[in-house]
């Protein structure tokens, strides 16, 4: 079946050190893939996508995203975490058919001072 | 002022009441779309409309119906709540020029039936 995956429901990290969210997806074909982020109390925001062409793309805030098509997976990274980027992380796919995105379960991501 | 707004932001309400959550945008565009949030389910699609004539079931549309009364609005409907239909609901506008998926969403509608 169609699906995406993150396997971490919540991280803990310390600011200012690195950060990496995980993403699978399951679909016979490359889909589209997003990340989003979820501040407390707000609607979503688009971090970042990829569509096609480099497989590294960069996003707002100093975030990236790397696809990997062997894994079918697209992670989430930031080298260096602030107290701001607390919040939940949602990671999505397009299987192409442009008319609706299914969102993973979310990473609740924690700082620490 | 947001570019998608949601009304009421929070509604407590009993079970076997019609509620109504509506969805304003100024962005101009022709999709949009019903998302409903669950702790550790992520998002989940009720029904998404690309224009006032073309209106589409998600995932999870039993229990829901919708109108879009203009480009700019949307609204969500619950013809007799259930206590199960208590989350967080958004409402989401794209527009494909913009690139496949890229959703503006509004700040959403907490509901509670009880």
């Amino acid at each position: 079946a169609q699906s995406v995956t993150q396997p971490d429901i919540h991280i803990t990290v310390s600011e200012g050190a690195s950060l990496e969210l995980r993403c699978n997806y399951s679909y016979g074909a490359t889909p589209y893939l997003f990340w989003y982020v979820q501040s407390p109390g707000q609607g979503l925001q688009l971090l970042l996508k990829y569509f096609s062409g480099d497989t590294l793309v960069q996003g707002i805030k100093g975030f990236e995203a790397e696809f990997k098509r062997s894994q079918s997976s697209f992670n989430l990274r930031k080298p260096s975490v602030h107290w701001s980027d607390a919040a939940e992380y949602f990671c999505a796919v397009d299987p192409g058919s442009a008319r609706q995105l299914t969102f993973g379960s979310g990473t609740q991501l924690t700082v620490l001072p | 002022d947001a570019d998608v707004t949601q009304t009421p932001r929070n509604r407590i309400t009993k079970t076997g009441k019609r509620i109504m959550l509506e969805c304003s945008q100024t962005k101009g565009h022709d999709r949009m779309y019903w998302y409903r949030q669950d702790p550790g389910l992520g998002l989940r699609l009720i029904y998404y409309s690309f224009d006032v004539k073309d209106i589409n079931k998600g995932e999870i549309s039993d229990g829901y119906s919708v109108s879009r009364q203009a480009q700019a609005k949307f609204s969500l409907s619950l013809e007799s709540a259930i206590p199960n239909q208590t989350a967080l609901y958004f409402c989401a506008t794209s527009d494909p020029g913009q690139g496949v998926g890229e959703l503006f969403f509004g700040e959403g509608s907490r509901l509670t039936v009880l």
